[in-house]
């Protein structure tokens, strides 16, 4: 199965700021997908982004998909108290990395 | 959106007790399930997939008799950890996938604790 290595491990940042968050992985895929996780919750899912796209936006996250350099970024703007979770990639055979805790301060 | 319905979502038992969790697709035919597991802290680990009316496939350092799955029908998948003991106490997540659709939608998670 493919892996999912997210960068960095944790990132604290204050509410009104943007959060970027990196995720790399190993061999050739049809679709990198973003998920959430709130403390000792499931994983919601948050976007896809197919192999022929490079960029996707939903609402305040943008997703960019770099094929030659096999990495994507999340980027979350204007983050609030309530984006506070851990972040995770996974692509096909969705074996996660250990996700990047992202803090947001008040 | 489409739900995955998983249960029970906390689950307390005693050592050598065998523990049955659930997981259903509520509003779509979940050809393909997974199940994961995680310990505090640290990522999910990916423990089986099950394809419906197919035995499921183990990752590897999984144990088969220790972690029956049985998914008999395109939307329900079970989960029974067999003799359970406190090394197995953890959460459990399971995930579903409609035919030909690229995105897992998962559950709750299901907190088990093995006295």
């Amino acid at each position: 199965s493919q892996q999912g290595e997210e960068d960095p491990q944790a990132l604290s940042i204050q509410e009104g700021e943007n959060a970027t968050m990196n995720c790399s992985y190993k061999t050739s895929i049809n679709n990198l997908q973003w998920y959430r996780q709130n403390s000792g919750r499931g994983l919601v899912h948050l976007i896809l982004i197919r192999s022929n796209e490079r960029e996707k936006h939903s609402g305040r996250l943008r997703v960019t998909l770099d094929t030659s350099k096999k990495s994507s970024s999340l980027l979350i703007t204007a983050s609030r108290a309530a984006d506070t979770a851990s972040y995770f990639c996974a692509t096909e055979g969705l074996t996660f990395g250990e996700g990047t805790q992202l803090t947001v301060n008040p | 959106g489409a739900v995955v319905s998983q249960h029970p979502s906390r689950v307390i038992c005693k050592s050598g007790t065998s523990v049955k969790i659930e997981c259903r697709s509520l509003d779509f035919q979940a050809t393909t399930m997974f199940w994961y597991r995680q310990f505090p802290k640290q990522s999910l680990m990916l423990m089986a997939t099950s394809n419906e009316g197919s035995k499921a496939t183990y990752e590897q350092g999984v144990e088969k008799d220790k972690f029956l799955i049985n998914h008999a029908s395109l939307t329900l998948s079970t989960l029974t950890v067999t003799s359970a003991h406190p090394e197995d106490s953890s959460f459990y997540i399971c995930s579903a996938t409609e035919r030909d659709q690229g995105i897992q939608y998962f559950g709750a998670g299901t907190r088990l604790s093995v006295l």
